[in-house]
């Protein structure tokens, strides 16, 4: 299957800050990813879909002046998380879709997570 | 009511043991039906897509109901390593987005 790539794997950081997170499709071109929030014993929540070249549609909720999303290339999207809190704290995932034989198929970075002092 | 529903468990089963989840979803226009595996504090990992006539992989069998509006994922002769959480993920045809929308996971304990 197709490689998708997360980096960092983990952060921690102080509250204020900003963290990015990269993701990359290794071996495929997409033309749009999502990010994904996973809380503890949750499930996974839609952030937003990023589309290159254009701007990111945000789910109903998601702070777009809080989450930038960026995807600038067929293979890479990068969220930042600007000024950072402690409930931001979470998994965050991304995903790349891929269509083959008529099939679109999600695939999964082995996502980041975030611990904010 | 949610999008997409699990029991959310855990199913504890003994090795060797058949086990089988549902997942029911709510928006009728759903297309496209998947199971993921996710493992403790791992990505999701996609374990089959469900086709309308059903398929199998091996140990695992998926089933789609359309009329009930529901899933299944049966897994036969349960291994140790089977433990994990399950999620359910559909996706609604002709919108324009691709992205699922996931159940919040069954948890699957499989014991010695």
């Amino acid at each position: 299957g197709a490689v998708v790539s997360q980096h960092p794997s983990w952060v921690i950081c102080k509250s204020g800050t900003s963290v990015k997170i990269e993701c990359r499709s290794l071996d495929f071109q997409a033309t749009t990813m999502f990010w994904y929030r996973q809380f503890p014993k949750q499930s996974l929540m839609l952030m937003a879909t990023s589309n290159e070249g254009s701007k990111a549609t945000y789910e109903q909720g998601v702070e777009k002046d809080k989450f930038l999303i960026n995807h600038a290339s067929l293979t890479l999207s990068t969220l930042t998380v600007t000024s950072a809190h402690p409930e931001d704290s979470s998994f965050y995932i991304c995903s790349a879709g891929e269509l083959a034989g008529g099939t679109d198929t999600q695939y999964f970075g082995p996502g980041t997570r975030l611990t904010v002092l | 009511r949610k999008e997409v529903e699990q029991d959310p468990g855990p199913f504890n089963v003994p090795e060797g043991a058949t086990v089988a989840f549902n997942c029911t979803y709510s928006n009728s226009a759903s297309q496209s039906f998947f199971w993921y595996r996710q493992d403790c504090r791992k990505e999701p990992k996609l374990l089959m897509s469900v086709y309308s006539s059903g398929n199998e992989d091996g140990r695992f069998t998926a089933q789609l109901n359309r009329a009930s509006q529901y899933i299944s994922l049966l897994i036969r002769d349960s291994k140790l390593s089977d433990s994990a959480t399950y999620l359910c993920a559909v996706k609604p045809l002709g919108t324009g987005r691709r992205a699922l929308t996931f159940g919040s996971g069954t948890r699957l304990q499989v014991q010695p």
